[in-house]
């Protein structure tokens, strides 16, 4: 079944805009959620990572933003940069039960920023 | 300090043959878990193991098997390779079950 559902699948931005991605989940059995990114031909990267106590977590440019009860989760990208240009993965890792510590991994988001 | 390093860096098989994939996790890292990548997809978690014992397992058939070594390396086998195995084959480890995961650059398996 589909735990997590991410969107857009693409995303198109020109250079110093702010880039939205966003994913939503099915059921509450998950304590960790990390962001990664993933360049062609390489292994995905983590970004950022938020634990369901926390509401928002910002890095540099990167944020999360977190929605527990509407079970929903973004991820925000200030002032994007060419360089930013990559796939981006939501994930959620399993709290317990028979898949405990497994990662969930969205669909993906294709980002293109333009210069 | 390396990171996870995986080998090789690409494969081609044919239907039916056996394939071995090997990973080396971070230093400090004793918990290694594999994913398979289809082109244009997320990863699909296929087992983990600690202490040299497969822990979790995702919705993958009995060919697809494993093994972690004392150095806590491991090998991910997968027997009877169908032209649906072609993927992206990552290794990712971790200092613990419940830690953040880092990946490898990842294998890539054609299959013809």
């Amino acid at each position: 079944q589909q735990q997590v559902k991410q969107s857009p699948q693409s995303l198109i931005v020109q250079k110093g805009g702010i880039s939205i991605i966003n994913c939503a989940y099915e059921n509450t059995a998950f304590d960790y959620f990390p962001w990664y990114q993933q360049f062609p031909g390489k292994g995905p990267a983590l970004l950022i990572a938020i634990r369901p106590d926390v509401s928002e977590k910002k890095e540099g440019r990167f944020t999360i933003s977190f929605n527990k009860s509407a079970k929903q989760f973004s991820l925000h990208i200030m002032d994007s940069q060419p360089g930013d240009s990559a796939t981006y993965f939501c994930a959620l890792r399993n709290a317990g039960g028979t898949s405990y510590g497994k990662l969930t991994f969205g669909q993906g988001t294709i980002l293109t920023v333009h210069p | 300090d390396a990171g996870v390093t995986q080998s090789p860096t690409h494969l081609i098989k044919t239907r039916g043959q056996q394939v071995t994939l090997r990973c080396s996790p971070k230093s400090g890292h004793d918990t290694v878990s594999w994913y398979q990548q289809a082109l244009g997809q997320g990863p699909q978690f296929i087992f983990q193991y600690y202490e040299e014992e497969e822990r979790q397992r995702g919705n993958f058939p009995d060919r697809f098997s494993g093994h972690q070594f004392p150095n806590y390396s491991s090998e991910l086998n997968v027997n009877a390779l169908l032209l649906g195995d072609s993927a992206l084959y990552l290794c990712a480890s971790s200092p613990a079950i419940l830690e953040t995961q880092y990946f490898g650059p990842g294998t890539r398996l054609l299959v013809l």
